[in-house]
């Protein structure tokens, strides 16, 4: 069973700053991973899809790696802005969309 | 395409009363997720179809719960008799090619058991 871990479970940062999420996952037999964001009370946002054959994938101040031999991903969000305050969600494609528990992040004016 | 569409957008329910909640998946797209989302278990899978064809139902909590698919353009979840533990937001999303294309999500139902 697929299993998919997001670190930290939070974050609070100042205006300007690089933000760093993560996320793991223990089979690596994977289609693709696909990062969202979710506002308060919203639905779920697609931000980023990465195949299984990409390292890397950008869209604006957003950037995703991944590493699938080591079963990682990681979405960085360059110079934050208090409207990237949300939580961001990782979802593994496997046979199913298998999601972590989000990290939530706070970016302070 | 106006995206994925659920309705009712929000449902307050008497325990024990049954409740139907609707996903129109985005034409096209060939496989379709029901979530539910709470605090303390974040985003679970109950069931997913591909080609109107249940595939994985192993995240449907109980036999009180039941999703169809009649068709590609139109499923439902339902839960009878519902109980307060159901109280979630459920969230219906589908998905085009599998290893290719993005996976769109629906506003959610917000559902309350009472």
């Amino acid at each position: 069973k697929q299993e998919v871990t997001q670190i930290p479970a939070a974050l609070s940062v100042p205006e300007g700053e690089n933000l760093v999420l993560n996320c793991s996952f223990t089979d690596s037999a994977i289609y693709n991973l696909q990062w969202f964001r979710q506002d308060p009370g919203k639905g779920l946002t697609s931000l980023l899809l990465i195949q299984s054959s990409q390292r890397e994938q950008t869209s604006g101040r957003l950037n995703a790696s991944l590493d699938k031999s080591s079963g990682r991903s990681t979405l960085y969000i360059a110079a934050s802005q208090p409207g990237d305050s949300a939580t961001y969600l990782c979802a593994v494609n496997d046979y199913k969309l298998s999601f972590g528990a989000g990290t939530t992040v706070t970016v302070r004016a | 395409d106006a995206g994925v569409i659920q309705s009712p957008r929000h449902e307050v329910t008497e325990m024990g009363q049954e409740v139907t909640l609707r996903c129109k998946p985005i034409s096209g797209h060939d496989y379709l997720f029901w979530y539910r989302q709470t605090m303390m278990r974040g985003l679970e899978l109950l069931i997913y179809f591909n080609n109107n064809v249940p595939i994985d139902d192993s995240g449907m909590p109980e036999d009180r719960f039941s999703a169809k698919m009649p068709n590609a353009s139109f499923s439902t979840l339902k839960i009878q008799p519902s109980e307060p533990r159901d109280s979630a937001v459920y969230f219906c999303a589908s998905l085009g090619d599998r290893d290719r294309t993005e996976a769109f999500f629906g506003q959610g139902t917000r559902l309350t058991v009472v």
